[in-house]
């Protein structure tokens, strides 16, 4: 069955060091997503990807890159990371334009200590 | 920019009755999609229900259905005879249509829990 994996599913880093949260997909998804979930703020959009070679910022980007090489792949990096940054990161995929349904990985708990 | 409000930050319904999650949205688009996502306590994100804004009639999966008022932007989900493994946030989503914006606009969520 085609999925969504994150890794790792928890993870602790110090302040300043950079950081980079994988994700792959299997549904051969073109569009792929990053997003944090914190308390009293429901998900928010970090970066995107529409197809390889192809990345967008989001509504929170400051701190975060992505790269597209490939279909499967969208790993996220925090450049240095910071405590504001300590959240539940999710990645999602979703298919073409009438394929609606976004696919949500199990999420990783990022602590910045 | 697209806004998804959850005017509700939790709720509680006894098991078997039924309870009504609120959303409204703020969007000028006539083309859009609205979905609710359930998330348990694993973390999972789980698309209970979704609704195609040029769909008159509103949707349903069998105990889950919505009251989509579009003129309104309203969009809430109706949970009949509550479950125990119904609790969980839920999350209301906007996704524009058409065009290549499949970018999903969430909500803060809403807690249900569900009382023996």
């Amino acid at each position: 069955d085609a999925e969504i994996t994150q890794s790792p599913r928890h993870k602790i880093t110090e302040t300043g060091r950079q950081v980079t949260l994988a994700c792959h997909q299997t549904w051969n998804h073109n569009n792929m997503f990053w997003y944090r979930q914190d308390l009293g703020h429901g998900l928010r959009l970090i970066h995107y990807s529409y197809g390889v070679q192809d990345t967008n910022k989001g509504e929170v980007s400051d701190g975060y890159s992505v790269s597209r090489s490939n279909t499967e792949d969208l790993p996220l990096t925090l450049e240095s990371a910071a405590s504001s940054q300590t959240s539940v990161y999710f990645c999602a995929s979703s298919g073409g334009r009438m394929n609606t349904e976004a696919f949500f990985g199990q999420g990783t708990r990022l602590t910045v200590v | 920019a697209q806004t998804v409000t959850q005017s509700q930050p939790e709720m509680s319904v006894q098991e078997a009755e039924t309870v009504t999650l609120s959303c409204t949205y703020d969007t000028s688009e006539s083309d859009y999609y609205l979905f609710w996502y359930k998330q348990p306590p694993s973390r999972q994100m789980i698309l209970v229900i979704r609704q195609e804004a040029y769909k008159q009639q509103n949707a349903t999966e069998n105990r889950f259905s919505v009251n989509f008022q579009k003129a309104a932007k309203s969009f809430s989900l109706k949970i009949s005879d509550s479950q125990l493994g119904d609790a969980a946030m839920y999350f209301c989503a906007y996704r524009r249509g058409g065009g290549s914006n499949y970018k999903l606009t969430f909500g803060k969520g809403t807690l249900l829990t569900v009382n023996p």
